[in-house]
């Protein structure tokens, strides 16, 4: 099977401008999570989407959404981009075996905010 | 709020040197993934526990899952060059599947 697949692999925007990251799941894997890491904060859970519909939230401002498809690929946007938002950004698909939920990564997109 | 500390954050050995790290929380999770990363790429999963008291092993890594449910250990016998990246624990919750993640254990392994 393919892995987690997340375009592009790197991003250069500037302050203001509005970002979409793009990110495919493994397939039949129904359940796609987005994640920042920074060097200070570790890994931050952005939010969760499952079947179309978002499942779980973390703690970051209205400016960062996401969306999943029909066919289970999701996209997130970064509106009005500040320089804190350079990060490395993760998605991950999830499966489920009764109640092991383990999630694969894809190899992230690095953006940078001047 | 669901915590995992991890412990500890960073550390740097000569080859050939144990380690253990170490992911503790008050909370029970029903598994737990360990995680590598290296640099700009995504975490790679290693292993899951899902039985307290679980004992897995892959090659020269160890992973316990504690009797409780409620911490885990990675030891590395013989660190290689090749072990050096950012050890990553992960627990699940039961109810939302919801990955809590800890801060992240930093390994340099020096030849």
């Amino acid at each position: 099977k393919a892995g987690v697949t997340q375009t592009p692999r790197y991003l250069i925007k500037t302050r203001g401008q509005q970002v979409t990251l793009s990110c495919s799941p493994i397939s039949g894997h129904r359940s796609v999570s987005w994640y920042q890491q920074t060097p200070g904060q570790g890994l931050q859970f952005l939010f969760e989407y499952f079947s179309e519909t978002q499942r779980n939230k973390g703690n970051f401002p209205g400016r960062f959404s996401g969306r999943q498809f029909s066919n289970s690929r999701s996209e997130m946007n970064v509106s009005t981009l500040e320089l804190g938002d350079s990060a490395l950004y993760l998605c991950a698909s999830s499966s489920k075996t009764g109640s092991i939920y383990e999630q694969y990564f894809g190899p992230g997109t690095r953006l940078t905010v001047t | 709020t669901q915590l995992l500390e991890q412990s500890p954050q960073f550390l740097s050995i000569q080859e050939g040197e144990n380690l253990t790290v170490y992911c503790n929380s008050s909370s029970v999770f029903s598994s737990l993934q360990w995680y590598r990363q290296e640099p700009g790429e995504g975490p790679v999963l290693l292993v899951t526990v899902v039985t307290g008291g679980e004992v897995k092993k892959l090659k020269r890594l160890t992973f316990q899952f504690g009797d409780a449910r409620k911490d885990s250990s990675l030891h590395i016998t013989a660190a290689q060059p090749g072990d050096t990246g950012l050890y990553l624990c992960a627990g699940a919750s039961s109810n939302t599947g919801k990955l809590i993640f800890g801060q992240g254990t930093t390994l340099q392994v020096k030849p």
